[in-house]
């Protein structure tokens, strides 16, 4: 079955230093996309970042990058040059297709505190 | 201008009760979306529509009902309202039905208390 794992509950990282937020998954199906959303402590969505299956490149917002290893199926957020505003949860997320129907799951979230 | 709103903010209401959450995008996009966070964070999609016709339908009770009058508004409506209902419920619109690159717009949320 179809799965999205974060093993990471919690990550500390200093300002204006990289971090590499961890998202696995799970799926039989050749075409999916992967997505990272942050929720700040206020308590809005924001998405963040997409990757699909077929990209041939990883996918690059400003500061965000997906570390996209197809073989070993993972998908790590990678910020770089952390800001106090970084601090927030993450998620990663995962669309699919299963007997026709579309289906989107999420992982548990990875809580982010950026260091002064 | 709030590209995806959300009403009301909060709601606290008995068990039992039946309760509407309204959504509207002014975006323009063809795809909303609603998603269910409970107390410990986990997120669940629960229903797309695209152009006013359901694409997901996840497993929620039949308690749960979207209605989408056109394609700039999707309301839930929850019916006999239950404990474990509370949760945060986010709306989302995007121009095109995922996965795709499109961004997902999200309200603000809205903070259900079922008493």
């Amino acid at each position: 079955a179809q799965k999205i794992t974060q093993t990471q509950p919690g990550m500390f990282v200093q300002e204006k230093e990289a971090v590499t937020l961890d998202c696995t998954y799970d799926t039989s199906d050749p075409s999916y996309g992967l997505f990272w959303y942050k929720q700040p402590s206020s308590g809005e969505m924001i998405f963040l970042i997409y990757q699909g299956s077929y990209d041939q490149q990883n996918a690059t917002e400003g500061r965000y990058s997906l570390n996209f290893q197809k073989a070993r199926k993972s998908a790590n957020l990678v910020i770089s040059a952390s800001q106090l505003g970084d601090s927030a949860m993450y998620f990663c997320a995962m669309s699919f297709w299963v007997s026709g129907t579309y289906k989107y799951i999420f992982g548990t979230g990875t809580r982010l505190k950026v260091l002064a | 201008d709030t590209a995806v709103s959300q009403t009301p903010k909060y709601l606290v209401t008995q068990m039992g009760n039946d309760k509407s959450i309204k959504c509207e995008q002014n975006l323009g996009h063809d795809t909303m979306y609603w998603y269910k966070q409970d107390s410990k964070k986990f997120l669940k999609i629960m229903f797309s529509y695209n152009n006013k016709e359901l694409i997901i339908n996840e497993t929620v009770p039949n308690r749960f009902s979207p209605k989408s009058p056109d394609k700039a508004h999707l309301n839930l409506h929850i019916n006999s309202l239950e404990l474990g209902d509370s949760a945060v419920y986010f709306c989302a619109s995007s121009q095109l039905l995922v996965p795709s690159t499109d961004t997902q717009y999200f309200g603000p949320g809205t903070r259900l208390t079922v008493l």
